[in-house]
């Protein structure tokens, strides 16, 4: 079955670092999505990922490993906006997303 | 400019009624979706429309029926609501394929938060 996989929630301290991990499995593999949710707010898009390696954009960076099924959201510097939940998805042989449930990240002062 | 808008933002409703959800997008995408977030905050695929033709139609009820009058707007209609309806309903829209590349992202509405009681 498809299956992604990421922790429910975690916490971090402003100005740190953190790392949001996600597996995948998926009936093919076109690519691994990662969007941000304020809470009661739609989900936006944050950065995609196809081959492996790390993209950075600003703040923000996206890692992937297709051999290891697994994907890592990693933020910098971080700020009280940046609470919120992140939500792994992953494209699969059809295109379609298959989604995690979200990792609530707490931001503490 | 809201890029896509879906009225109403709350619903709240008793058992066995009929509700429509109507969802606009003025991005000029080809390509719209239905999505339910359920209380544990998974989001399923419900429906997708290309250019007003369906093209994902998951296994949901056939309570639930959209209807896109054209490739700007899905509008989601819903007969004879039960408890288990109660979700947060996400309207989106892509360019193409959302799965398919970075330069087809997902654009959500801000959601209906549907209660039924």
């Amino acid at each position: 079955g498809q299956n992604i996989d990421q922790p429910t929630e975690m916490t971090a301290t402003e100005g740190a670092i953190v790392q949001i991990n996600c597996t995948y499995q998926t009936s093919g593999f076109n690519g691994l999505f990662w969007y941000q949710q304020h809470a009661g707010e739609a989900p936006t898009f944050l950065s995609y990922n196809v081959l492996d390696g790390l993209e950075e954009k600003g703040r923000f960076s996206s890692f992937l490993s297709r051999s290891k099924g697994y994907s890592y959201l990693l933020l910098k510097e971080l700020q009280m906006k940046d609470s919120a939940s992140y939500l792994c998805a992953s494209s699969d042989s059809n295109y379609q997303l298959i989604w995690g449930a979200g990792t609530k990240l707490i931001i503490k002062p | 400019d809201t890029a896509v808008s879906q009225t109403p933002k709350y619903l709240v409703t008793q058992m066995g009624n009929d509700k429509s959800i109507k969802c606009e997008q003025n991005l000029g995408h080809d390509t719209m979706y239905w999505y339910k977030q359920d209380s544990k905050k998974f989001l399923k695929i419900m429906f997708s429309y290309n250019n007003k033709e369906l093209i994902i139609n998951e296994t949901v009820p056939n309570r639930f029926s959209p209807k896109s009058p054209d490739k700007a707007h899905l509008n989601l209609h819903i007969n004879s609501l039960e408890l288990g309806d109660s979700a947060v309903y996400f309207c989106a829209s892509s360019q193409g394929r959302a799965g398919a590349s970075y330069n087809s992202p997902l654009h959500f509405g801000n959601g209906t938060r549907l209660t039924v009681t």
